[in-house]
């Protein structure tokens, strides 16, 4: 299947500093991502919808301030999150379907990014 | 919009036994609907899918899930568990020629013990 990879792991940043998150996808051209944060023991929620070569589309009560998303390409998608604090800390978890080989409707997850501010 | 519900947060059994993780959504268009499972610190790994024709569909790892639209439900099974299917199952939803975006439920603990 397609491979999303998701760069860091893991990080620790002090908090007042920005992290920035990279998604690619491997082996396709995603002409949209999306970004998922998941906190512990509970469900992912949707964060946003990152669109290559336009702006992000963020869902209700995301901070599209201190979420900064840019998909420059059609294989990298960046998640910033500016000024971080400790409610932040968080696994950041990014997808992306391929609609090169008739697969649409199946999200390729990465590997998540687990982001602890200190 | 779409809902997901998982009835069940943990759901603890013990190898080789069956296994049914329930599932149940609500939307007021078509959806596809997938199961997913997330290992520790992990990313999710696609089960299996349902986008249309038959309603039992087969996915990896020995498991199945049963779309039934009369009582929008998508319930995951598995004849026989193993130590390692020990993890976090999500059931998700997407609508029909939309944005591909998934609505999650809020996930099953599935803990196969000895």
């Amino acid at each position: 299947g397609a491979v999303v990879s998701q760069h860091p792991s893991w990080v620790i940043c002090k908090s007042g500093t920005s992290v920035k998150i990279e998604c690619r996808s491997l082996d396709f051209q995603a002409t949209t991502m999306f970004w998922y944060r998941q906190f512990p023991k509970q469900s992912l929620m949707l964060m946003a919808t990152s669109n290559e070569g336009s702006k992000a589309t963020y869902e209700q009560g995301v901070e599209k301030d201190k979420f900064l998303i840019n998909h420059a390409s059609l294989t990298l998608s960046t998640l910033t999150v500016t000024s971080a604090h400790p409610e932040d800390s968080s696994f950041y978890i990014c997808s992306a379907t391929d609609p090169g080989q008739g697969r649409q409707t199946e999200a390729f997850f990465g590997q998540g990014t687990r982001l602890t501010v200190v | 919009a779409q809902s997901v519900t998982q009835l069940d947060s943990q759901v603890p059994v013990f190898e080789e036994a069956p296994v049914e993780l329930r599932c149940n959504y609500s939307s007021s268009v078509s959806v596809y609907l997938f199961w997913y499972v997330q290992y520790p610190n992990q990313g999710l790994q696609l089960l299996l899918k349902y986008l249309s024709g038959s309603t039992l569909v087969k996915g990896i790892n020995g498991f199945e899930a049963e779309f039934n639209k009369s009582q929008t439900s998508f319930h995951l099974r598995k004849p026989s568990v193993h130590i390692s299917d020990t993890a976090e199952y999500f059931c998700a939803v997407s609508e029909q020629g939309g944005s591909e975006k998934l609505v999650f439920g809020k996930g099953t603990k599935l803990t196969v013990n000895p």
